[in-house]
C-alpha cells in the first residue's frame, strides 16, 4: 500500500458529462500529480500541484482541470467527456516535489465513457 | 525536452535466468533516471533511481540498472528471473522544471516457469 488514496476506484458514464476525480496524498506529501494511462497513448503526465498551487503542466486538456485544497488532497475535474478519455487515471504524490524525489502512485481510477 | 525511449513491448525469460529489461533516455543536462513496476490492476511502484554517483544503482526486489552515460542508457537487471517479476516495467526520466516524471512506453515482462 502507496498509502496514495484515489477514489472512485471505478467510473462509468456517457459522453458530454461532468466527473471529479479524488486523490488523498500520503500523510505529510506535499506535491500531487495527475497520470492518464491509455494503451495507445501511454503514461501522460497531465498536471502537478505543490502545497495548494500549479507548479506543472503537461499534456492536459482545456476540458480538463484540477486543484490541490487546502488539506491537500487533490481532484481532477474532466468535463464535456469523450469516448476517447476512457483511460486509467493516476494520482501520485511525493514529499516535496523536489528533484530526485520518488513518486507513490494509487491504485487509479478506471473511467469508461460510454 | 527529456525522454526515455522503450525499444521492447515484450520480453520473455525462462525462470532462473538473467533478464534485462532496456531503456534509453535523451536529456539536457544531468539525467535523473527510475524505474517502476505496475502489477496487474495496481499503481505503479518504485523500484529504484539514478541521480548521481556509482553507475550500478540496487533497488527491490533484487532489481539493479546500470547507468552507462556514453550509451545513454539505464537498462533494469536482474541475475535471476522468478515467475512472480511478471509485470509491466516503466522507464522514467525526471522533468527539468517541476519534477514530474516523464515516463517511456512501457515493457512487459513475462517470466516462465
Amino acid at each position: 500500500d502507496s498509502g496514495v488514496t484515489q477514489t472512485p476506484k471505478h467510473l462509468i458514464t456517457a459522453t458530454g458529462q461532468r466527473v471529479t476525480l479524488r486523490c488523498s496524498p500520503r500523510s505529510g506529501d506535499l506535491s500531487v500529480y495527475w497520470y492518464q494511462q491509455s494503451l495507445d497513448q501511454g503514461l501522460q503526465f497531465l498536471i502537478q500541484y505543490y502545497n495548494g498551487e500549479e507548479r506543472a503542466k503537461g499534456n492536459i486538456l482545456e476540458r480538463f482541470s484540477a486543484q490541490q485544497f487546502p488539506d491537500l488532497h487533490s481532484e481532477l475535474n474532466l468535463s464535456s467527456l469523450e469516448l476517447g478519455d476512457s483511460a486509467l487515471y493516476f494520482c501520485a504524490s511525493s514529499v516535496e516535489g523536489q528533484i530526485g524525489e520518488k513518486l507513490f502512485f494509487g491504485s487509479g481510477t478506471q473511467l469508461s465513457v460510454l | 525536452a527529456q525522454s526515455v525511449a522503450q525499444p521492447e513491448d515484450q520480453v520473455n525469460v525462462a525462470e532462473g535466468n538473467p533478464l534485462t529489461v532496456k531503456c534509453t533516455y535523451s536529456v539536457s543536462g544531468n539525467p535523473y533516471l527510475f524505474w517502476y513496476v505496475q502489477y496487474p490492476n495496481r499503481g505503479l511502484q518504485f523500484l529504484l533511481k539514478y541521480i548521481t554517483g556509482d553507475n550500478l544503482v540496487k533497488g527491490s526486489y533484487g532489481f539493479e540498472a546500470e547507468f552507462n552515460k556514453s550509451q545513454t542508457s539505464f537498462h533494469l537487471k536482474k541475475p535471476s528471473a522468478l515467475v512472480s517479476d511478471s509485470a509491466l516495467y516503466f522507464c522514467a526520466v525526471m522533468q527539468d522544471s517541476g519534477y514530474a516524471l516523464n515516463f517511456g512506453k512501457g515493457t512487459s515482462l513475462l517470466v516462465t516457469p
